[in-house]
């Protein structure tokens, strides 16, 4: 059966503290996996998508990293508009559905 | 412009009542989904239109039916709901069934 696994639950930092979000999946093959951030009551943004294991993305203080078994969410410098819960999704081959993790909830503190 | 809008954005209905939740996108996607997404949880798939056509429904009960207009437009008719079908309601399209979806900021819909 695919499933996604997110680590920790919630994650509780400084202002400045670098630290990464981990997302461990198992599926019989990746088409994508998926990186969203989702404030209270909104609709979850899309931040990164990762095909294949090596690849990397980056945007501001996020950088996404993808191996054959899991994927991190790095978090460099992190501020207080970074408190949000981070959504890891995969898309297996073959499937039309995604396949969603429980979610991060990161908090940043002044 | 990665835009996908919903209306309304907070709803209050009550079980015997008949409402309409709408969505749209302007971005030339031909793939579109309903989720409902409980506090805590992530969101849970309960519709997918492609190219207009009705491709998935994941045993979502007939109080829940969906529409697609047109390309651009995806709708949710909701008729008879129960107490437990209060949710936030979120729309996402993508360019294709494989590719990057983008959501909406949902409806928030709460059954008295």
């Amino acid at each position: 059966e695919d499933q996604v696994t997110q680590s920790p639950e919630a994650l509780r930092l400084q202002e400045g503290e670098s630290s990464s979000l981990n997302c461990s999946y198992t599926v019989s093959g990746l088409r994508g996996l998926f990186w969203y951030r989702q404030d209270p009551g909104k609709g979850p943004e899309f931040l990164f998508t990762l095909y294949s294991a090596g690849e990397e993305k980056e945007k501001e203080r996020l950088k996404a990293t993808l191996t054959k078994k899991e994927s991190f969410l790095h978090i460099t410098a992190p501020k207080p508009e970074d408190s949000a819960t981070y959504l890891c999704a995969v898309l297996p081959q073959g499937a039309q559905k995604l396949v969603f993790g429980q979610g991060t909830r990161l908090t940043i503190n002044p | 412009d990665t835009e996908v809008t919903q209306t309304p954005k907070h709803l209050v209905m009550g079980m015997t009542n008949k409402k309409s939740l709408k969505c749209e996108q302007h971005m030339g996607h031909r793939a579109m989904y309903w989720y409902k997404q409980k506090a805590k949880k992530p969101p849970e798939l309960m519709f997918v239109y492609s190219y207009e056509k009705l491709s998935i429904n994941e045993s979502v009960p007939s109080r829940f039916s969906p529409e697609c207009p047109n390309s651009s437009l995806l709708n949710l008719h909701l008729h008879a709901l129960q107490p437990e079908d209060s949710a936030l309601y979120l729309c996402a399209s993508s360019q294709d069934r494989y590719d990057s979806q983008y959501f909406g900021p949902g409806t928030r819909l709460t059954v008295t």
